[in-house]
């Protein structure tokens, strides 16, 4: 079956420092998108960063990257010097070629002062 | 700028009621998706439609169904509600450009079936 894995439950990091949140994916299809959204504890659902499967260079947005290992099937996102306001619930999804937009469990981020 | 737009937002149940979600969009999407949220089990797919007058199963279809008489229209509906159905309903629409386009989200509705 088609899925979505983070392996990461729960994560603590330094204010300032870099963090690197983990998500690998199943699937057979050839053609896929991945995505990365963040859920404040205020509860919206916030898109991040986008990744193609054919797009040849990582995505990247603002302090966001997403670090793609297509061989490997995995799409890290990367954030370069946290701050406070990154501690929240972060999902990463995959668009399927049959329209299916299926998501993580999800990593709670905790950003300490 | 509504963007997606679900009501109700708070709703309590018993348990064989009905009940159905609204989920509205001004952006003129093709794609909406119904999501659930619960603890520890991220956003599982319950139904999707990729267009007016279609719908089809997601990961977890089992006790709703669904409607898109409208565009901008996308009808979740519990039958008779159950306590393994208390939780909060996320939808969202995507323009659906290839693989890219984003989902948009309403802001959840919490369903509590007691």
């Amino acid at each position: 079956a088609q899925k979505i894995t983070q392996t990461q439950p729960g994560m603590f990091v330094q204010e300032k420092e870099a963090v690197t949140l983990d998500c690998t994916y199943d699937t057979s299809d050839q053609s896929y998108g991945l995505f990365w959204y963040k859920q404040p504890s205020s509860g919206e659902m916030i898109f991040l960063i986008y990744q193609g499967s054919y797009d040849e260079q990582n995505a990247t947005e603002g302090r966001y990257s997403l670090n793609f290992q297509k061989a490997r099937k995995s799409a890290n996102l990367v954030i370069s010097a946290s701050q406070l306001g990154d501690s929240a619930m972060y999902f990463c999804a995959m668009r399927r070629r049959d329209d299916k937009i299926i998501f993580g469990k999800g990593t709670r981020l905790h950003i300490l002062p | 700028n509504a963007g997606v737009t679900q009501t109700p937002k708070f709703r309590v149940l018993k348990t064989g009621q009905s009940m159905t979600l609204l989920c509205a969009q001004d952006m003129n999407h093709e794609y909406m998706y119904w999501y659930r949220q619960d603890p520890g089990m991220g956003l599982r797919l319950i139904h999707y439609s990729v267009g007016e007058g279609t719908t089809a199963k997601g990961e977890v279809p089992d006790g709703y169904n669904v409607s898109r008489l409208k565009k901008q229209n996308f009808l979740l509906g519990l039958e008779s509600a159950a306590p393994s159905q208390t939780s909060v309903y996320f939808c969202a629409s995507s323009s659906g450009q290839g693989f890219s386009g984003e989902l948009f989200f309403g802001e959840g509705s919490r369903l509590t079936v007691l």
